[in-house]
């Protein structure tokens, strides 16, 4: 099934600089969407980006979308130890549920 | 405080038994997901409810079962046929509206012994 792929699978950065993640996906999408995960515990959502949307921002998160490419960029900047987790693409499928990939494990060093 | 409750946190189970697990919302949304998650992997999606009374098969159903008799619940139950059981649940909800946010629980992580 349709499935975002995440890259890297793992970064590792000191506190202050900016992460880059990307995500690509397969199939035609209407939104896509990201999300974080702290170890052991649920995902919290993140942002949203619409299919005609290009950039979103939310605080230290921009998020952009290219769906000639099919792919998607989290860029997180001045990050903090407490950004360490693992964050997910998710683009729906077909409208009913979302197909998250398999993450990219970001770990912050003070 | 409004959320999504998942029971029990912790679930060990022996080889044979079937095990349920529940999942309660008091988001007043419409559809609720259930998804596993193995270790360094993504998430998978087992069975989605988009109504109450009304269920569907995501990717990985075989082995499991739900049922959705209300708004707020959506228990799974994880079957002896599931030939691989061990792994991390996680249960969400959203508006049910053109798949938007979701809205996950805490998980409750499965050991078959």
């Amino acid at each position: 099934s349709q499935q975002g792929e995440e890259d890297p699978q793992a970064l590792s950065i000191q506190e202050g600089e900016n992460a880059t993640m990307n995500c690509s996906y397969k199939t035609s999408i209407n939104n896509l969407q990201w999300y974080r995960q702290n170890s052991g515990r649920g995902l919290v959502h993140l942002i949203l980006i619409r299919s005609n949307e290009r950039e979103k921002h939310s605080g230290r998160l921009r998020v952009t979308l290219d769906t000639s490419k099919k792919s998607s960029s989290l860029l997180i900047t001045a990050s903090r130890a407490a950004d360490t987790a693992s964050y997910f693409c998710a683009t729906d499928q077909a409208g009913t549920a979302l197909i998250f990939g398999k993450g990219t494990t970001l770990s912050v060093s003070s | 405080d409004g959320g999504i409750t998942q029971s029990p946190k912790y679930l060990f189970r022996k080889e044979g038994q079937n095990v349920t697990l529940s999942c309660e919302q008091n988001l007043n949304h419409d559809a609720m997901y259930w998804y596993r998650q193995d270790p360094g992997q993504g998430l998978r999606l087992i069975y989605y409810s988009q109504i109450v009374n009304d269920f569907q098969k995501g990717d990985i159903a075989e082995g499991y079962s739900v049922s959705r008799e209300k708004k707020e619940s959506f228990p799974l139950t994880v079957t002896s046929a599931q030939k691989n059981p061990t792994a991390f649940y996680l249960c969400a909800s959203s508006t049910g509206r053109n798949t938007g946010e979701l809205f996950f629980g805490e998980g409750s992580r499965l050991t078959v012994l």
